[in-house]
């Protein structure tokens, strides 16, 4: 089966400009995650969907941090404006369900200049 | 608040010879530990996770609750075994069971 997709797989963009992620999860999979990865760290989690639903948000800066899973399969995630501090892989994985195992994109790298 | 440790940045071995990645967390509760591997231009995947309690590729890991720890083992390293480590937990405190990594070992079997 496919994996899970994610564009675009670099972006580039000066401060206070704004930026969009796309992923495409495992077909069938409800839970959906979005990670941010910092150089030299591990995996953070921003926000993890069930279905079209928000489970938690509790790490997503949400001044400047939106995301989106409208139709509970393919999810957006937004930064406007974006910082320096910003720059950093964004991971987008899924999971059959809460708790399953996650499967992983193969990220968006991401550079504020 | 839940913790994960992973103390070495980098680890390298010689091929053939055992190796020991270290793991320690902090958590109040029951946590459920994991392994992921990244390995060269491949993606983030699930190596083990202790209720499984199974040897993948030749790794183990043992949930030490007493000294908090979950250190990945391997008898005999292969080069293929080359990448990049990051120890996890889970748990009702991480919310809905969300994944906490630690920063990462990056392992060099040298041939």
């Amino acid at each position: 089966e496919a994996g899970v997709a994610q564009s675009p797989r670099y972006k580039i963009i000066e401060k206070r400009q704004s930026v969009a992620f796309w992923c495409n999860p495992i077909s069938g999979h409800a839970t959906l995650y979005w990670y941010q990865q910092i150089l030299g760290q591990g995996p953070k989690l921003l926000i993890q969907f069930q279905n079209n639903g928000v489970v938690d948000d509790s790490q997503l800066p949400k001044d400047r941090f939106s995301a989106e899973r409208l139709k509970g399969v393919d999810s957006t995630l937004k930064i406007q404006p974006a910082k320096l501090e910003d720059s950093a892989v964004y991971l987008c994985a899924s999971s059959l369900s809460i708790g399953d195992e996650q499967f992983f994109g193969p990220g968006t790298r991401l550079t504020v200049l | 608040a839940q913790r994960v440790t992973q103390p070495e940045k980098l680890l390298s071995v010689f091929k053939g010879a055992p190796v020991e990645l270290k793991c320690n967390y902090s958590y109040s509760g029951s946590p459920e530990l994991f392994w992921y591997v990244q390995y060269s231009r491949q993606r983030l995947q699930l190596l083990l996770r202790h209720i499984s309690r199974e040897s993948i590729k030749g790794f183990t890991a043992d949930l030490n609750k007493g000294e908090t720890s979950f250190h990945l083992k391997k008898p005999f390293a292969q080069e293929e075994d080359s990448a990049m480590y990051y120890c996890a937990l889970s748990g009702s405190q991480t919310g809905a069971n969300n994944l906490f990594f630690g920063t990462g070992t990056r392992l060099t079997v040298i041939p």
